[in-house]
């Protein structure tokens, strides 16, 4: 069965703390993407990466990087955790030549700063 | 202004109904995906349907069907004969144009609630 997983299901960091979350896939899906996904504001997208060391911004970028070594291993880092970075994260990946199976998602990672 | 409208926080149906969830959209391309994601309590986003902009039919998967009206720009997803299980989060979600790396746009979510 393909997978997206997410190397934590909870997390509790302090505030001030760098954050590296790992999303691994093993479907060699060329896409990779962090969101993070808020009540009432749906999934807002964090950064993305269609290749290897490549990454783009999403709509939220500030306070976090990311990181692309290896096709199908995606970080994301908080560089210095505040607390409204407290959210579900997901990471997702997807295919170029099938386009129309969207996304896979792995489970999510709940982090919460204090 | 919003790429994914759905103006349905929650909503409420009796186990064994048909239920509409209703989702617009806003997109000058011509050529577009439209997707729906179900989002159970465990958290993990699962696929559920898809619709291509140039697609004349409706898509169909199983209970899911997608009420697609390109002039009105929606893609509302129905469920028929609702079960318990389908109580979840919904999300309608939108790929615009052919980028090689399909980002997507997801709305924020209508929360069903599937009663016995």
């Amino acid at each position: 069965d393909v997978k997206v997983t997410q190397s934590s299901r909870y997390l509790v960091k302090r505030t001030g703390e760098k954050v590296f979350l790992e999303c691994v896939q093993d479907m060699d899906h060329e896409n990779m993407f962090w969101y993070r996904q808020d009540p009432g504001l749906g999934l807002r997208l964090i950064y993305f990466s269609y290749d290897v060391k490549m990454k783009e911004k999403g709509d939220i970028p500030e306070g976090y990087s990311v990181s692309r070594e290896k096709k199908e291993r995606f970080s994301l880092i908080l560089e210095s955790a505040s607390t409204n970075q407290t959210s579900m994260y997901l990471c997702a990946s997807s295919s170029d030549s099938q386009f129309y199976l969207g996304y896979t998602f792995g489970s999510g990672t709940r982090l919460t700063v204090v | 202004a919003q790429k994914i409208t759905q103006t349905q926080p929650g909503m409420f149906v009796q186990e064994k109904e048909a239920v509409t969830l209703d989702c617009t959209y806003d997109t000058s391309d011509q050529s577009y995906g439209l997707f729906w994601y179900k989002q159970p309590s465990s958290g993990e986003m699962i696929f559920l349907i898809y619709q291509g902009s140039y697609d004349e039919q409706n898509a169909t998967e199983g209970r899911y069907s997608l009420n697609f009206q390109k002039a009105r720009k929606s893609a509302n997803l129905v469920i028929s004969a609702s079960q318990l299980g389908d109580s979840a989060m919904y999300f309608c979600a939108m790929r615009e144009g052919t980028d090689n790396f399909n980002k997507f746009y997801f709305g924020s979510g209508t929360k069903l609630n599937v009663k016995p």
